[in-house]
């Protein structure tokens, strides 16, 4: 049973374009809600992440839009580049940032 | 900055041998995670540590065991490998903000696993 359902699992964007990735979640007990950016090969890096006290968290061109009522929060990559291009994890956890669980992960290629 | 370092970076054994993974956290980080990832998978998580014990407990199988130094960094061992073993092991550390709350987990460059 998968705890963090993510969704597309693959997404295609023009530069400049609005990258939207979703994410949905079952355990009520998660409070700390963080997505990582991974290139092949390389381990995933730290992107943005939100907490339940917030519904929305923005970092440069990256926001993290959550709705706790729905058990759901998305990320939005605005004017979305080439260089963005990789896979995305949403992940969740809880009693403070203890350990992740990962969605599926979504591949995203922006096209020139 | 300093990030976390992982070795060997790649990996090659045949069935049933043995491989030993090392995982060297971001310096003053107190917890290290491992995760296995499959091809076209996420993350699964193993088994964590914090200050030397274990912390937690996922997916690990029986014929892995890991600890942690009293530096920091982990060993994952794993034995009798099987061909299903096969994939990117990931170590991460994070500080503790305050006992029982860990801090942002960084994720190292991963260790590829063939077992041929």
């Amino acid at each position: 049973q998968q705890q963090v359902k993510q969704s597309p699992q693959s997404l295609i964007v023009q530069k400049g374009g609005i990258s939207i990735i979703n994410c949905a979640y079952e355990n009520t007990a998660f409070d700390y809600f963080p997505w990582y950016q991974q290139f092949p090969g390389k381990g995933p890096a730290l992107l943005i992440a939100i907490r339940p006290d917030v519904s929305e968290k923005k970092e440069g061109r990256f926001t993290i839009s959550f709705n706790k009522s729905a058990k759901q929060f998305s990320l939005h990559i605005m004017d979305s580049q080439p260089g963005d291009s990789a896979t995305y994890f949403c992940a969740a956890s809880s009693e403070g940032y203890s350990t992740l669980t990962f969605g599926k992960g979504t591949m995203l290629l922006v096209s020139p | 900055a300093a990030g976390v370092i992982q070795s060997p970076r790649h990996l090659i054994k045949e069935k049933r041998e043995t491989a030993t993974l090392k995982c060297y956290p971001i310096p003053r980080h107190d917890t290290v995670y491992w995760y296995q990832q499959g091809p076209g998978q996420d993350p699964q998580f193993l088994i964590s540590f914090y200050e030397k014990m274990q912390s937690d407990k996922g997916s690990i199988p029986d014929r892995f065991s890991a600890q942690q130094f009293s530096d920091y960094h982990s060993e994952l061992n794993m034995s009798s490998l099987e061909l299903g073993d096969s994939a990117l092991y990931f170590c991460a550390s994070s500080l503790s903000l305050s006992p029982g709350l860990a801090g942002e987990q960084f994720f190292g460059p991963g260790t590829r696993l063939t077992v041929l």
